[in-house]
Formats: C-alpha cells, structure tokens, sequence
C-alpha cells in the first residue's frame, strides 16, 4: 500500500490528453512539501519528468504538466503520442515516515 | 557526463549480507545528498535511504531500518548499502538517485539522475 494514491492504469488515443492523479495527506502533499514525477519506459531506469510541483526539466516536451492543490497533484499529457507509453510515478517528502514516499505508479497505454 | 553505475547485486540466500556499490562521476560527488530506490519485480518504486552530502544524516524506509546501513566514501565518489538479515521481499532492482540541488534539505529535493539499477534475488 502506497503513501501516494495513484490511479493503476489510464489510457488514450494518439493526439489525446490524458491526467493522472497522485493523492496524499496532510504529512506529505498537504503539508506543503513539493510533488515530481517520473517516467518509466519498459526495461529502464526512472527518468524525472516534472519537479516542484510543475516544473519541466530541459528536453521534456511541454505536453507535460503538472500541478498541485490540496493533497493532490496531477500529472496532464496532451497530445499523446506512441513513446509516451510508460509507467509514471509521483514522489513526494512525508513528515511522519521522515522519508520519501512514492505514488504506486500508472500505467499509461496509447491505444 | 553525470554517471551512476551500480554494482554488487546478485542472487543471496535469505539471511545473509550483501554490500551494493554506485560509482559517481561528472559532478562533485560530495556535494550532493545521495538515495537508494528499489523496485521489486513487477512492482513499483520504493524508497530505501538517503544520506546527507556530508554523511552527517542517514534515514531508512521502516522496512529497511535496522537491517541496512547507507554510507558513501567521498574520497572514492562511491555510494554503498550494506544489506544485512536479507529477506525474500528484499528481491528487487536497487537505484542509486542523486539529489537534484546540492547542499540542500531533503525534503525539498527531487532524484535526479537514477542509476541503470542492480538486481538483487533473495532466494534459497
């Protein structure tokens, strides 16, 4: 069971947007502490995606977003497009583990 | 440029150590907070343990705590885990990550590079 809720699975056609959620609590996302994503493509190391909440590292396309509310943050893919097909993962700080704490991962498939 | 190579995995029974190592190059080594992730076959990532730039704090996943030590020699910009009391449900990929910032508070910190990871089976 992860710190971080994230939805299993999400999918959409070439050219689509898709979002993918990463719910917390008052220790982590809703203590204020800052929300990144990863991309996972088959067989590979992690690979950061988005950083503090909704910042985009040099070379990732700006179909990438991210945003945070609450205890929430989101991941948004516009545009979707057949390499996009991956595993995400959100990560945050918890104050009560003292440690970092992963979303259990979405699976995105482009049908 | 920025590099991390793990090394040391393979298949241990349980109960016994093992020791992984992770090479740094193309940065100041001893500038930067360093982690451990894992990823058990099929699963998803897990946080093992950071250590400070300076080696002066060291934290641990509860399911670790007690079991493994993180330490780094920053003479040689090698990142170690040894792995004690090794359990079934320790088999997994273990990813080395650098701090993205240097010098800074973990918690407001992000991975950034990963490691290509090493394979750890824990099987009789």
């Amino acid at each position: 069971q992860s710190v971080l809720t994230q939805p299993p699975s999400v999918s959409g056609a070439p050219g689509q947007r898709v979002t993918i959620s990463c719910t917390g609590s008052s220790s982590n996302i809703g203590a204020g502490y800052d929300v990144h994503w990863y991309q996972q493509l088959p067989g590979t190391a992690p690979k950061l995606l988005i950083y503090g909440n909704s910042n985009r590292p040099s070379g990732v396309p700006d179909r990438f977003s991210g945003s945070k509310s609450g205890t929430s943050a989101s991941l948004a893919i516009t545009g979707l497009q057949a390499e996009d097909e991956a595993d995400y993962y959100c990560q945050s700080y918890d104050s009560s583990l003292t440690g970092g704490v992963f979303g259990g991962g979405t699976k995105l498939t482009v049908l | 440029q920025v590099q991390l190579v793990e090394s040391g995995g393979g298949v241990v029974q349980p109960g016994r150590s093992l020791r992984l190592s992770c090479a740094a190059s193309g940065f100041t080594f001893s500038s930067y907070g360093m982690h451990w992730v894992r990823q058990a076959p099929g699963k998803g990532l897990e946080w093992v343990a950071v250590i400070w730039y300076d080696g002066s704090n060291k934290y641990y996943a509860d399911s670790v705590k007690g079991r493994f030590t993180i330490s780094r020699d920053n003479s040689k910009n090698t990142l170690y885990l040894q792995m004690n009391s090794l359990r079934a449900e320790d088999t997994a990929v273990y990813y080395c990550a650098r701090d993205a910032l240097p010098k800074s508070d973990f918690e407001n910190n992000w991975f950034d590079p990963w490691g290509q990871g090493t394979l750890v089976t824990v099987s009789s």
